[in-house]
């Protein structure tokens, strides 16, 4: 059974800084580019992050480029969110999501098809 | 505010069917990018509804249905149950981003 648990989340400062991390199971973590997918208090989803299998590509929002780093450790089926900077903006459930395909004749397919249950951040002063 | 526009709400009686809109732009779903649906339940997480434009992932039931037509995608949920009120979000992709996953602004669907 597919398993992400998500950690790390709290009550921090504008400007201080939080480290999220995602603890993988059930399935071969080094097969599987992942993201990071937040959603604030009461509103919708906001993609956040995004890193290949073997680390190689990350992409980020916007909003979170240039504070916010991704990673990921494959030997420990982890992966990490590094938050600097962080604005009451950034207020949220994050969660960590695979980034599981499909391939048949009709196509190849990428989407979010595991998401953990979430950590919440909370930015306020 | 999203380039993926969903209408805030919609409403159908048990048993009644119900379209949900999703409307992007060339830059994502009319450079045919694939659109996938999630359903958020109340205090959930959300869940995988459709991927892939059109298919269904294994044990979601056929009441669902999905199209893409140019820049515009569409989820329908027949047989409207009380258990279908969620809110609904479509995701694509988006190549004139640096950050090219999005989101719709998902549709509350209410069971009256």
């Amino acid at each position: 059974e597919v398993q992400l648990v998500e950690s790390g989340g709290g009550l921090v400062q504008p400007g201080w800084s939080l480290r999220l991390s995602c603890a993988a199971s059930g399935f071969p973590f080094d097969s599987y580019s992942m993201h990071w997918v937040r959603q604030a208090p009461g509103k919708g989803l906001e993609w956040v992050s995004y890193i290949t299998s073997s680390s190689l590509t990350t992409y980020y929002a916007g909003s979170v480029k240039g504070r916010f780093t991704i990673s990921r450790d494959n030997a420990k089926n982890s992966l990490y969110l590094q938050m600097n900077s962080l604005r009451v903006e950034d207020t949220a459930i994050y969660y960590c999501v695979r980034y599981g395909d499909h391939y048949d004749t009709s196509g190849n397919y990428f989407y979010f098809d595991f998401w953990g249950r979430g950590t919440l951040v909370t930015v306020s002063s | 505010q999203s380039v993926l526009t969903q209408p805030p709400s919609v409403s159908g009686a048990p048993g009644q069917r119900v379209t949900i809109s999703c409307t992007g732009s060339s830059s994502n779903i009319g450079a045919d990018y694939d659109v996938h649906w999630y359903q958020q339940l109340p205090g959930t997480i959300p869940k995988l509804l459709i991927y892939g434009n059109t298919n269904r992932p294994s044990g979601v039931p056929d009441r669902f249905s999905a199209s893409k037509s140019g820049t515009s995608a569409s989820l329908a949920i027949t047989g409207l149950q009380a258990e279908d009120e969620a809110v609904y979000y479509c995701q694509s992709y988006d190549g004139s981003l640096s950050g090219p996953w999005v989101f719709g602004e998902g549709t509350k669907l209410t069971v009256l």
